[in-house]
């Protein structure tokens, strides 16, 4: 069965500083990835994801992923956080049984 | 606005009594899928359908809980007899898929159950 790990429950950044949040994933074959951003109260937007092909993926609002296979990781990384940018941010997989499984997510703090 | 929709997007209800929530998917989308969230959890799979057949039920889902998509378009989830482990937000997403590939899940605001 497919998990994801999201080993950081909360993360604090200072406004512009850059930002990495942790997602490592356990599937056997190769993965579909997901990064879910969720704001109080309101359902999940999707940031980015990995299907296949280049392994840097771009996603909205200037965010990134990396896939990497050797480590089981798909990390996401903005090279400058903005105050909007707090929210909860959920890692998922997709593997057999076409549905998303989720970490517990990483609680993003963004200080002024 | 035609994203995924809900409703109602909060119910709060005494333990024993029974809740239905309804969901509107994006209307070209075969595949709707609902999850439960609870605070501080990832969303956790509860089933899904392609078109009206409800394919996968993930063992969460209790025989209080039952799921329809008649028409192959909206769909609902009721909840039977609650219990106060069921307050949760539970959401709904939808799909286009073919085969294995189902494609990015678009969700809805959700609705968030509170049982008294």
């Amino acid at each position: 069965a497919q998990s994801v790990t999201q080993p950081d429950i909360h993360i604090t950044v200072s406004e512009g500083a850059s930002l990495e949040l942790r997602c490592n994933y356990s599937y056997g074959a190769t993965p579909y990835l997901f990064w879910y951003v969720q704001s109080p109260g309101q359902g999940l937007q999707l940031l980015l994801k990995y299907f296949s092909g280049d392994t840097l993926v771009q996603g909205i609002k200037g965010f990134e992923a990396e896939f990497k296979r050797s480590q089981s990781s798909f990390n996401l990384r903005k090279p400058s956080v903005h105050w909007s940018d707090a929210a909860e941010y959920f890692c998922a997989v997709m593997g057999g049984g076409n549905k998303l499984t989720f970490g517990t997510g990483t609680q993003l703090k963004v200080e002024l | 606005d035609t994203g995924v929709s809900q409703d109602p997007r909060h119910k709060i209800t005494k333990r024993g009594q029974n809740v239905t929530f309804r969901c509107d998917p994006i209307s070209e989308h075969n595949r709707l899928y609902w999850y439960r969230q609870t605070l501080g959890q990832g969303p956790e799979f509860l089933t899904y359908f392609q078109n009206e057949a409800q394919l996968e039920k993930s063992r969460l889902l209790s025989d209080r809980f039952s799921a329809e998509r008649p028409k192959g378009s909206f769909s609902t989830l009721e909840i039977q007899r609650t219990e106060q482990g069921d307050s949760a937000m539970y959401l709904c997403a939808s799909s286009l898929g073919q085969g294995d590939h189902t494609g990015e899940l678009f969700f809805g605001e959700g609705s968030r159950l509170t049982v008294l």
